[in-house]
């Protein structure tokens, strides 16, 4: 199975300030048809994961500008421009290229 | 709008059984892949099973191969998971997700503890 590691485990933000999740996985993620099933899913705490972003960039309705995705091959990074209180949570990457693999996650709190 | 409602969670002695239900409403149930995917107490996510639209499709976690059955009926737009001969770490939320490359919408869970 694919191996996808995140980092960092734990990241403590300031309000309004940027934060950045990078994504790494053991095998190339672009598929066959040439897409590149790379998601992002947020949880927050007591709810189911919510997907952010698919693909590597493409924003799911409803989620807002602040949330980003980028990378190709097996490097991915999820980015907030600026971090809001509601954004604490625990960010997973997960790869659907091969048999479904998540990252183990990054907790973002607010210092 | 996409709604998945998981049923069925409970206690289970080790070596025990449970059938796990989701109902799906909001889209064309049998166009889907679905998943099931778990998260162990305070533990990350975990892929288990998925099932592809007409049923004919199916992969299993090797954690559950061969104790866990996957089926859906889409004449009753509904996905279940039975699990035979549970163990202490099978012990988890189960999630019943739309899709199997692509997932994207999530039910809220039914925790399944399996304990003696």
């Amino acid at each position: 199975d694919v191996v996808m590691t995140q980092s960092p485990l734990s990241l403590p933000v300031t309000l309004g300030q940027p934060a950045s999740i990078s994504c790494r996985s053991s095998q190339t993620l672009v598929n066959s048809d040439g897409h590149t099933y790379l998601n992002w899913f947020q949880q927050r705490p007591g709810q189911s994961p919510r997907r952010l972003i698919s693909k590597v960039s493409q924003r799911d309705s409803g989620v807002p500008d602040r949330f980003s995705g980028s990378g190709s091959g097996t490097d991915f990074t999820l980015k907030i421009s600026r971090v809001e209180a509601e954004d604490v949570g625990v960010y997973y990457c997960v790869q659907g290229t091969h048999r479904l693999t998540f990252g183990g996650g990054t907790k973002v709190e607010i210092k | 709008q996409v709604q998945l409602v998981e049923s069925g969670g409970g206690l289970v002695k080790p070596g025990g059984s449970l059938r796990l239900s989701c109902a799906a409403s909001g889209f064309t149930f049998s166009d889907y892949y679905m998943s099931w995917i778990r998260q162990a107490p305070g533990a990350g996510l975990e892929w288990v099973s998925y099932i592809g639209g007409s049923g004919s499709d199916i992969s299993y976690a090797d954690s559950v191969k061969g104790r866990f059955t996957i089926s859906r009926d889409n004449t009753k737009n509904s996905l279940y998971l039975q699990m035979n001969s549970l163990r202490d770490e099978d012990t988890a939320v189960y999630f019943c997700v739309r899709g199997s490359r692509e997932i994207g919408s999530w039910g809220q869970g039914t925790l399944v503890t399996v304990s003696s």
